[in-house]
């Protein structure tokens, strides 16, 4: 029973530079959820799937953040022309159904480290 | 719009007391609340929530917690602290009334001495 993984653990770009974080969510799991966790703070929302529907994608900083999930299984958050502002870590977390009282299942996250 | 906030950035106790670690919140309907731990470098678990019903939610490792309506507040509680307790703990509030949005408290870390 394989819990959420994503990869990489760690990623250092130099500003301006193109990164791709992945998740896998546990087999079978309708919802998915990205979080953006600065240092010292709790995880703050970007975006939500329900399963290849990107429902929600308000807590997307700007448009150079892009998320898919195109067969409603893995998926991917994009970040474009990177820039010092967007180091944190970013957790993937998915849930079973889509309904608002279901706990979620963390990834350990990608600490992301703009240069 | 939703908030969670957790007054206290670190709670400091020995092992074998009670701890309390605070919670308030603000939606516009109804709360889903939710308490989850964070060790160093790992991602957060569940440890226990509050959907309908009893007050007072019993969760993993002894954790429980109890809902207040009429002050909105969902302090998280164990009756004797171990020092493997200590860890990052987050509030989290999701309204009823729809929308797929999760709001997390800034974290309180626990520190328990032995």
């Amino acid at each position: 029973g394989a819990g959420v993984s994503q990869s990489p653990r760690y990623k250092v770009a130099k500003r301006g530079q193109d990164v791709a974080l992945r998740c896998d969510p546990i087999s079978g799991h309708v919802s998915l959820f990205w979080y953006q966790q600065a240092l010292g703070q709790g995880p703050e929302f970007l975006t939500y799937f329900q399963n290849e529907a990107q429902l929600d994608k308000s807590g997307l900083p700007s448009d150079r953040f892009f998320a898919e999930r195109p067969e409603g299984s893995v998926s991917t958050l994009k970040i474009q022309r990177t820039q010092q502002e967007d180091s944190a870590v970013y957790l993937c977390a998915s849930s079973p159904e889509d309904r608002g009282n279901q706990p979620q299942h963390f990834g350990d996250g990608t600490r992301l480290s703009i240069l | 719009a939703q908030s969670v906030a957790q007054p206290e950035d670190q709670v400091n106790v020995a092992e074998g007391n009670p701890l309390t670690v605070k919670c308030t919140y603000s939606v516009s309907g109804n709360p889903y609340l939710f308490w989850y731990v964070q060790y160093p470098n790992r991602g957060l678990q569940f440890l226990l929530k509050y959907i309908t019903g009893d007050n007072l939610v019993k969760g993993s490792y002894g954790f429980e917690a109890e809902f207040n309506k009429s002050q909105t507040s969902f302090h998280l509680k164990k009756p004797s602290a171990l020092v493997s307790d200590s860890a990052l703990y987050f509030c989290a509030v999701r309204d009823w009334g729809g929308g797929f949005k999760t709001i997390f408290g800034a974290g309180t870390r626990l520190f328990v001495k032995a």
